[in-house]
Order: C-alpha cells, then structure tokens, then sequence
C-alpha cells in the first residue's frame, strides 16, 4: 500500500530556532500534500494545503510567515516552523494525496515537536 | 460550511462484545465520509470510505459504517471487538469539489478484557 513517511518523527527545539519538518510519499506521486496540527487528545486541524509547484494555501488563523511550507517535488513537501515558541509544540501529521485513482489521502506517522 | 460531530468522547467495551460508534455531519453538498484509526503516537490510518454507491461499507479489521443520508450519519460498528481495536478513531467528511479533510473530534475506544 501507498506509505507516508515523516522526518523528524521527534524533535526538540529552544525556543526562537526554527524547526522543519519533511513528508515524503514513498511509493506513489502527491500534487497535493496537508499538514495537519493535533493537540493532546484532540482532534487532527487542517493547518495548509501545499501544491506542488504553486503556493501552499493557509487555513484561516494559521500564520503563513511562521509555518513556512514548500512542496518542491512530487514526492516531497515541508514544514518550517519559525521562530519556534513553547505554544508550537504539538504533533504534526501531513498527508498525501494519491494523484491517481479516487485521490485517496494516506497519512503520514508524525512529528512530535517540543519546544523548551 | 461542512462539519462533523462524534458524540461519544469514550466508548468502553468488554472484549467480544458490540460496538457502534457515532458519526453526525453536517453539510450543504455531498460529501465523502470517512473513518481513520489512530493508534498511540502514530498517524491515521483509514478503515473505511463512503464515495458514493450501496450504502453499507465495509473496512479492515471488521469494521463496517452505514452512510444514512436522511439522518446524516455514518455510523461504524463492529460486531465483536479484540483488545488490539483500542485506539482513537476519528470520523472525517470531504467535500466532493475539495480534498481537505474536516475531522470530528474523535471517539477513544477503550476495550476492556
């Protein structure tokens, strides 16, 4: 089946540096990728939508100066969290969408950030 | 606007026994639902869909959902439930002009031997 893989799947950062985060389809193309933002034991948000080639497009209330979001390939897009504060910290999960087919999305496992 | 409402924050279950999980939507067009397993510190993964056509599904692991469009739900069961299904599951709509995915809060299943 298709894979979604996440780098780093932890990672601890002071705060003020700035953190990325990448997601790569494994076996299949992705034109289009998610990020997603999920508080202890809530439910998953839709952070942008990132396009391969074009700008990503930022929900409403998500900063897109601070999480800075390049999908440069088919294959590949991350998430650059800037100027990283305590608030920040949190378990982000992308998603691919399988360009072929029904546009299926498959999952990516996480990354779990936190911010000191 | 689309959303999705999972009542049930916990489901405890004995082992063996039934278990129904409860998905509400609400929206303007037709959607596509559905329903992903999250276990502890990992991503989803999908048990299900619901695109369009007969309006029982069936997923992985046993699970199967019923699409109700009069009383918009998606509803998934599983007739006898393993330890192993404790997770959090998360019930999801897609609009069908649209591939975001917008997630209802999530139901805990707890299976208890």
């Amino acid at each position: 089946g298709a894979v979604v893989s996440q780098h780093p799947s932890r990672v601890i950062c002071k705060s003020g540096t700035s953190v990325k985060i990448e997601c790569r389809s494994l076996d299949f193309q992705a034109t289009t990728m998610f990020w997603y933002r999920q508080f202890p034991k809530q439910s998953l948000m839709l952070m942008a939508t990132s396009n391969e080639g074009s700008k990503a497009t930022y929900e409403q209330g998500v900063e897109k100066d601070k999480f800075l979001i390049n999908h440069a390939s088919l294959t590949l897009s991350t998430l650059t969290v800037t100027s990283a504060h305590p608030e920040d910290s949190s378990f982000y999960i992308c998603s691919a969408r399988d360009t072929s087919g029904v546009g299926e999305q498959y999952f990516g496992p996480g990354t779990r950030l936190t911010v000191t | 606007a689309q959303s999705v409402t999972q009542l049930d924050s916990q489901v405890p279950v004995f082992e063996e026994a039934p278990v129904e999980l409860r998905c509400n939507y609400s929206s303007s067009v037709s959607v596509y639902l559905f329903w992903y397993v999250q276990y502890p510190n990992q991503g989803l993964q999908l048990l299900l869909k619901y695109l369009s056509g007969s309006t029982l599904v069936k997923g992985i692991n046993g699970f199967e959902a019923e699409f109700n469009k009069s009383q918009t739900s998606f509803h998934l069961r599983k007739p006898s439930v393993h330890i192993s299904d404790t997770a959090e599951y998360f019930c999801a709509v897609s609009p069908d002009s649209s591939y975001k995915l917008i997630f209802g809060s999530g139901t805990r299943l707890l299976v208890r031997p």
